[in-house]
């Protein structure tokens, strides 16, 4: 039981390039979480999913996009990279409705230059 | 925008010594958790609290929400080199969304 991957660990970027970033669960959780981590900060939502097919915005959604085609898999797209998305990004899961008990992936720490 | 501020924000303590952390809102929760973050990993979760007034305890940490459910409380008793971390509260609402507070980054010495 691996709990929540998140791949690649470190990835620096040029302005205006693209990346996905992968998480996948093996829990069956239903409800999946994107979060971002700048320096000396709390983790800010940027898109969740409730469910395979359903997907909603966030506290910063802005510059990114998201899909959740199945239960286990919830990349997080960057299109057209700025300096201003360098941080740690987190993606969880949980399995009841209120989010209670989100088990978060190790991160993914990205370099926008 | 919602807020929950988290103090103090850096403590630096040698082991044995007792602390409290604090997490503050002007908004109502429906319920909060407390996480603890190490350098590199992401956030692990120690408590979730639901009811106001409430008090649990895990080993040498207790945690309290406020009766009004806008505050929660952390303390340690006898503080360890291994409690050292980034600590976060998080509160819910009726929804499946978290607020996360700014975090408060302990450190405890030898």
């Amino acid at each position: 039981n691996a709990g929540v991957t998140q791949t690649p660990k470190f990835r620096i970027l040029k302005i205006g390039q693209s990346m996905t970033l992968q998480c996948t669960q093996d829990m069956n959780h239903n409800y999946m979480y994107w979060y971002r981590q700048d320096p000396g900060m709390g983790l800010k939502l940027i898109y969740y999913s409730v469910g395979a097919g359903i997907t909603d915005k966030g506290e910063v959604p802005n510059g990114y996009n998201v899909s959740r085609s199945t239960t286990e898999d919830f990349p997080l797209r960057l299109e057209l990279a700025a300096p201003s998305q360098t941080s740690v990004y987190f993606c969880a899961s949980s399995k009841t409705r209120q989010g209670r008990e989100q088990y978060f992936g190790p991160g993914t720490r990205l370099t926008v230059t | 925008t919602q807020l929950l501020e988290q103090s103090p924000q850096f403590l630096s303590i040698q082991e044995g010594e007792n602390l409290t952390v604090y997490c503050n809102s002007s908004s109502v929760f429906s319920s909060l958790q407390w996480y603890r973050q190490e350098p590199g990993e992401g956030p692990v979760l120690l408590v979730t609290v639901v009811t106001g007034g409430e008090v649990k305890k895990l080993k040498r940490l207790t945690f309290q929400f406020g009766d009004a459910r806008k505050d929660s409380s952390l303390h340690i008793t006898a503080a360890q080199p291994g409690d050292t971390g980034l600590y976060l509260c998080a509160g819910g609402r009726e929804t499946y969304k978290y607020i996360f507070g700014t975090g408060t980054r302990l450190k405890v010495l030898a």
